[in-house]
């Protein structure tokens, strides 16, 4: 078991409507990943934060945001819901040299699974 | 633009045959070059990784940089190999970010 571990398992929520993904990283990561993984697209990064603050940023649109909190947990909410944002988002977390610029090996949760109807 | 090519979507394989799944990256700067795998009904995990030059379950990968190349061989498969494989460059100017390919499906049939 990795130590990654995010909540909730799945989520159906309807078109137009927002949700909150929860990660909790492995203990002393102090590095977070969130990845979107859907059928067209496959596997795809969303955003990285290291610490509290935003490290990078992927393909992430506008109406989805993240944070981290002090206790290094973190939360993707997703707003404004579109069939098409039905997907595997999985989370991921690390212990990065150099203030999260260098890559190291990611642990990954086991994902939520969104379904937008 | 990172990009990663896994050119083969499915493979198959019997058991005790040698296997080897491809990968070819293009790639801003000098990559650290990763494998993952997802075994069935399991959470993606390391395979390997290239810089630490370890065999994994019997898998190694050579870096064949004038190629831009990371395949992943393994002179034996075992039915316990069948899952999902991503090559996965990382670094340079996207910093810890994984770059994921489309991945293969290996199938070691008995």
């Amino acid at each position: 078991d990795s130590g990654v571990t995010q909540t909730p398992k799945h989520l159906i929520t309807a078109t137009g409507q927002r949700v909150t993904l929860r990660c909790s990283p492995r203990s002393g990561d102090l590095s977070v990943y969130w990845y979107q993984q859907s059928l067209d697209q496959g596997l795809q990064f969303l955003i990285q934060y290291y610490n509290g603050e935003e490290r990078a940023k992927g393909n992430i649109l506008e109406r989805f945001s993240a944070q981290q909190f002090p206790d290094l947990h973190s939360e993707l909410n997703l707003s404004s819901l579109e069939l098409g944002d039905s997907a595997l988002y999985f989370c991921a977390s690390s212990s990065p040299r150099d203030r999260g610029l260098v890559p190291h090996t990611q642990y990954f949760g086991p994902g939520t699974r969104l379904t937008v109807l | 633009a990172q990009r990663v090519t896994q050119p083969e979507k499915l493979l198959s394989v019997f058991k005790g045959a040698p296997v080897e799944l491809k990968c070819n990256y293009s790639y801003s700067g000098s990559p650290e070059l990763f494998w993952y795998v997802q075994y069935s009904r399991q959470r993606l995990q390391l395979l390997l990784r290239h810089i630490s030059r370890e065999s994994i379950k019997g898998f190694t990968a050579d870096l064949n940089k004038g190629e831009t190349s990371f395949h992943l061989k393994k002179p034996f498969a075992q039915e316990e190999d069948s899952a999902m494989y991503y090559c996965v460059p990382a670094g340079g100017t996207s910093y810890g970010k994984l770059t994921f390919g489309q991945g293969t499906i290996l199938t070691v049939h008995p």
